[in-house]
């Protein structure tokens, strides 16, 4: 079954620092999508990035990027330059595309402290 | 402002007691969804809608209900509702084929 999984229930970074947040997937299908999701402590959902199974590079969306190896099956999240608003819960997500229906598959979520 | 909304925010209720959790979008998505957060779970899908009358079970259905009559409008309801639903849920949206959800604030349920 398809499956995420975030190994890193929380770290800490100092401010200015590049972080990499973990995410490995399981699935069988060759087409899906990989998304990161922050969750300040306020508790809204925000989108951060996106990485299509064929999409031969890295996405990146300003201090984010997605370290997508594909054979090993990961979609790591680097925040370069972390500041003190990074502070969130993150969660890597996987669509299943398979028969063209669109279900969501979060992880459990990786608790990011940025130290000033 | 383009947003997910959603009703009540809280809501503390008793076994068994139907209620409904609204959820309207003003975006003109065709794809609407559920979910559960959980502590050291993440986010499960409950149940998510293509398109108007089109819905679908995601990965914890068991104990909700969904309709979708209108695009706008993605209402979640519980039957009767049970402690272990007790959870924060939230409703989201995205356009067909498009890869960015838009979610709504969330909805903090407490069943006695």
């Amino acid at each position: 079954a398809q499956k995420i999984t975030q190994t890193q229930p929380g770290m800490f970074v100092q401010e200015k620092e590049a972080v990499t947040l973990d995410c490995t997937y399981d699935t069988s299908d060759q087409s899906y999508g990989l998304f990161w999701y922050k969750q300040p402590s306020s508790g809204e959902m925000i989108f951060l990035i996106y990485q299509g199974s064929y999409d031969e590079q890295n996405a990146t969306e300003g201090r984010y990027s997605l370290n997508f190896q594909k054979a090993r099956k990961s979609a790591n999240l680097v925040i370069s330059a972390s500041q003190l608003g990074d502070s969130a819960m993150y969660f890597c997500a996987m669509r299943e595309p398979s028969s063209g229906t669109y279900k969501y598959i979060f992880g459990t979520g990786t608790r990011l402290k940025v130290l000033a | 402002e383009a947003q997910v909304t959603q009703n009540p925010r809280y809501l503390i209720t008793v076994t068994g007691k139907k209620l409904t959790v609204t959820c309207s979008q003003n975006m003109n998505h065709e794809y609407m969804s559920w979910y559960r957060q959980d502590p050291g779970l993440g986010l499960r899908q409950i149940y998510y809608s293509m398109n108007v009358e089109v819905t679908d079970k995601g990965d914890v259905p068991e104990g909700y209900k969904v309709s979708r009559k209108e695009k706008r409008n993605f209402p979640l309801i519980l039957e009767s509702p049970s402690p272990n639903q007790t959870s924060l849920y939230f409703c989201a949206s995205s356009l067909a084929g498009y890869n960015e959800q838009f979610f709504g604030p969330g909805t903090r349920l407490t069943v006695l």
